[in-house]
C-alpha cells in the first residue's frame, strides 16, 4: 500500500534556528513527490516537485531534498512568515491521484 | 483572478440536504480532482477526472457525486448530506502527464461545508 508519513507532526522554531521536516514514503513506483505549504483555512500552496534521487530544489528559505525513501524540506533561518503546516504528497506510477501525508506544523516566533 | 476557483466558500446546511460545490479553472488543465481534509487528517480523495468523459472513484466517494461539465468546470454533489460530512473541501487541477508535462497539482482556496 502506497504510504506517506511526515514528522514531526509540530515543530515549533525561534526566528533564525533551522531545522528540517521529514517525510517518508513508501510507494509503488515513485513519479514524482511533492511540498506544499498550507496556511489555516486555504487551500495548499506548491511548492516544490522532486522526481528522483539525489535531486535538489530551493526556494528563498526552503531547500527539499529526496532520497529513494525520504524526502526532507530544510527551513534554513525562518521567519515567523514561514509558520504554516507543511504538506508531502507522492505520485505512483499509475499517475491516477496524490497520497498525502498528515503534514508538519511549523510555528517560528520572533 | 485566481487560476482555481471554489464556489461558495463557505456552507451550512442541514443533514438530508442536497448539496453542489463548483469549481472552475483557467489554467487549461486537462484533470480535475476533488479532495476532502479533516482536522488531523490528510487529504483524501474523492473523485477525479482526467477529461470531459472520464470519471474516477476516489478512496473515499460514498455519498458522493460528481459531473464534468466542461474541461474547465468539475462540481461536487452530497446527494443527501450527513453530519460526518462536514469538513474541507478542496478542488485541484493537473496537467496531462503522458504530454511530457509535470503532473503537479495545483488547489483552489476551498470550501468550508458544516453538516448540522
Amino acid at each position: 500500500e502506497d504510504q506517506v508519513t511526515q514528522s514531526p507532526e509540530a515543530l515549533r522554531l525561534q526566528e533564525g534556528e533551522s531545522s528540517s521536516l521529514n517525510c517518508s514514503y513508501t510507494v509503488s513506483g515513485l513519479r514524482g513527490l511533492f511540498w506544499y505549504r498550507q496556511d489555516p483555512g486555504k487551500g495548499p500552496e506548491f511548492l516544490f516537485t522532486l522526481y528522483s534521487a539525489g535531486e535538489e530544489k530551493e526556494k528563498e528559505r526552503l531547500k527539499a531534498t529526496l532520497t529513494k525513501k525520504e524526502s526532507f524540506l530544510h527551513i534554513t533561518a525562518p521567519k515567523p512568515e514561514d509558520s504554516a503546516t507543511y504538506l508531502c504528497a507522492v505520485s505512483n506510477q499509475a499517475g491516477t491521484a496524490l497520497i498525502f501525508g498528515k503534514g508538519t506544523t511549523l510555528s517560528v516566533s520572533s | 483572478d485566481a487560476d482555481v476557483t471554489q464556489t461558495p466558500r463557505n456552507r451550512i446546511t442541514k443533514t438530508g440536504k442536497r448539496i453542489m460545490l463548483e469549481c472552475s479553472q483557467t489554467k487549461g488543465h486537462d484533470r480535475m480532482y476533488w479532495y476532502r481534509q479533516d482536522p488531523g487528517l490528510g487529504l483524501q480523495l474523492i473523485y477525479y477526472s482526467f477529461d470531459v468523459k472520464d470519471i474516477n472513484k476516489g478512496e473515499i466517494s460514498d455519498g458522493y457525486s460528481v459531473s464534468r461539465q466542461a474541461q474547465a468546470k468539475f462540481s461536487l454533489s452530497l446527494e443527501s448530506a450527513i453530519p460526518n460530512q462536514t469538513a474541507l473541501y478542496f478542488c485541484a487541477t493537473s496537467d496531462n502527464p503522458g504530454q511530457g508535462l509535470t503532473d503537479t497539482q495545483y488547489f483552489g482556496p476551498g470550501t468550508r461545508l458544516t453538516v448540522l
